[in-house]
């Protein structure tokens, strides 16, 4: 079956400090990629998504960026956080000629 | 873009009182789902309705494409059920999905 890996679950970071937020999906091949950012109150924001190796497509102008080396592994990154980056941040995907969304567990940052 | 609105959004129930929950959409979709986000953040997804009128419990989806809205039943409402549903679309079903600001609901004993 196929899950979906996201991690760090929950981190603090600085303001001016890099930020590496890794997904992995497991069980699926050539999946779109997804990451999502919930702020405080509760609408999530499509920040990247990605059809394919090396392929990003931005939603946002961000303090972040997306990088998809592998066809299961998609990175958010930025190289230095600002206050208004914290959040939850949701990694989801769908499977190639599928159709529901799966979200992983999502990762709070805290940027202080 | 596509832009997404729901509505109410607050909501707050009885425990065993229905519901009605609506999200209108801007443009033609051929991907809808709804989700259920809990009170630790995780989101489960409900139903997937593009079209069509599906059941799963005392949970219930319609969705009239061609009037670009889509309403989320919850019948005999539990506690359980509370926190925030949301809508999601896209144009295509292999396509970015865009997300609705949410309608949060909170079930009281």
């Amino acid at each position: 079956s196929q899950t979906i890996h996201q991690w760090p679950a929950t981190l603090v970071q600085p303001v001016g400090s890099p930020l590496s937020l890794e997904c992995t999906v497991e069980g699926t091949s050539n999946p779109n990629l997804y990451w999502y950012r919930q702020a405080a109150g509760r609408g999530l924001q499509l920040l990247f998504y990605s059809v394919g190796i090396g392929q990003i497509s931005s939603e946002v102008p961000q303090n972040l960026s997306a990088s998809r080396p592998q066809d299961r592994q998609f990175i958010l990154s930025s190289k230095k956080l600002l206050l208004s980056d914290s959040g939850f941040y949701l990694c989801a995907w769908i499977e190639a000629a599928g159709n529901t969304i799966y979200f992983g567990e999502g990762s709070w940052l805290t940027v202080v | 873009g596509i832009q997404v609105e729901q509505s109410p959004p607050d909501l707050i129930l009885q425990e065993g009182a229905n519901s009605t929950l609506r999200c209108n959409f801007s443009d033609s979709v051929n991907n809808l789902q709804w989700f259920h986000q809990n009170p630790w953040g995780q989101l489960i997804n409900l139903f997937y309705i593009p079209s069509g009128t599906k059941q799963n419990g005392r949970l219930s989806a319609t969705t009239v494409a061609t009037e670009r809205y889509s309403l989320l039943y919850i019948s005999s409402s539990q506690t359980t059920d509370s926190g925030v549903y949301f809508c999601a679309v896209g144009r295509a079903s292999y396509d970015k999905v865009i997300f609705g600001p949410g309608t949060s609901l909170s079930v009281i004993p």
